[in-house]
């Protein structure tokens, strides 16, 4: 079936420098991405969606780029800080279903100070 | 706004008792979601709801039940329950199939033993 996945199950960083969470997604006809950040024993935080008639979209301090000729999604987040430390998901969603999300298993980020 | 709440927070359960995981919303939302978390794992799609009174299955809806008789609750019933179904249950709701990011509640971890 269709699937979200990501590259790498866990990222190290030092503080300050930039982080790039990587997800790649199969279903072509996703026309819909979201990226979540979830802290230890939280729910899942919205952080920035982006549709598939972009390729790139900012907010504070992080920007999803959307490649739909290789099927790739990432989330940079800027100045990384030890407060950004947490799992990462990206979902997709595919307009016919409805407003159901599809999530990959998640990318945990440790920050070093 | 209190968003998204979900009661209770923590439960054990022997195998084959019932229970009913509470979710409230006070967005004003529309479409409503039930998760599972597994340790290390994403987030699986139980049931979803697109308003009061229609309820559909999610990847996994075995073992489980719904029901949506206001726009601001959405709760989860478990019949007979069994150690598979030791997990965090997360809430979710969104506004709309035009708004889709989902906001979710803290979570309850549910133990079956």
């Amino acid at each position: 079936g269709e699937s979200v996945g990501l590259h790498l199950p866990t990222l190290s960083v030092q503080e300050g420098d930039n982080s790039i969470i990587n997800c790649a997604y199969s279903n072509s006809a996703s026309d819909y991405f979201i990226w979540y950040k979830q802290e230890s024993g939280k729910g899942p935080q919205f952080i920035i969606d982006i549709r598939s008639n972009m390729d790139k979209r900012q907010g504070q301090r992080v920007t999803v780029l959307l490649n739909k000729t290789v099927k790739h999604l990432s989330l940079q987040i800027a100045a990384t800080q030890p407060g950004d430390s947490a799992v990462y998901f990206c979902a997709e969603n595919t307009y016919n279903q409805g407003g159901k999300l599809i999530f990959g298993q998640g990318t945990e980020l440790s920050v070093k100070p | 706004n209190a968003g998204v709440t979900q009661t209770p927070k923590f439960r054990i359960l022997k195998i084959g008792q019932s229970m009913t995981l509470q979710c409230t919303q006070d967005m004003n939302h529309n479409y409503m979601y039930w998760y599972r978390q597994d340790p290390g794992m994403g987030l699986k799609l139980i049931y979803y709801s697109v308003g009061a009174g229609i309820t559909d299955k999610g990847e996994v809806p075995n073992g489980y039940n719904v029901s949506r008789s206001t726009t601001e609750d959405f709760p989860l019933r478990l019949e007979l329950a069994a150690p598979s179904q030791t997990s965090v249950y997360f809430c979710a709701s969104s506004r709309n199939r035009d708004r889709l990011e989902q906001y979710f509640g803290p979570g309850t971890r549910l133990t079956v033993t």
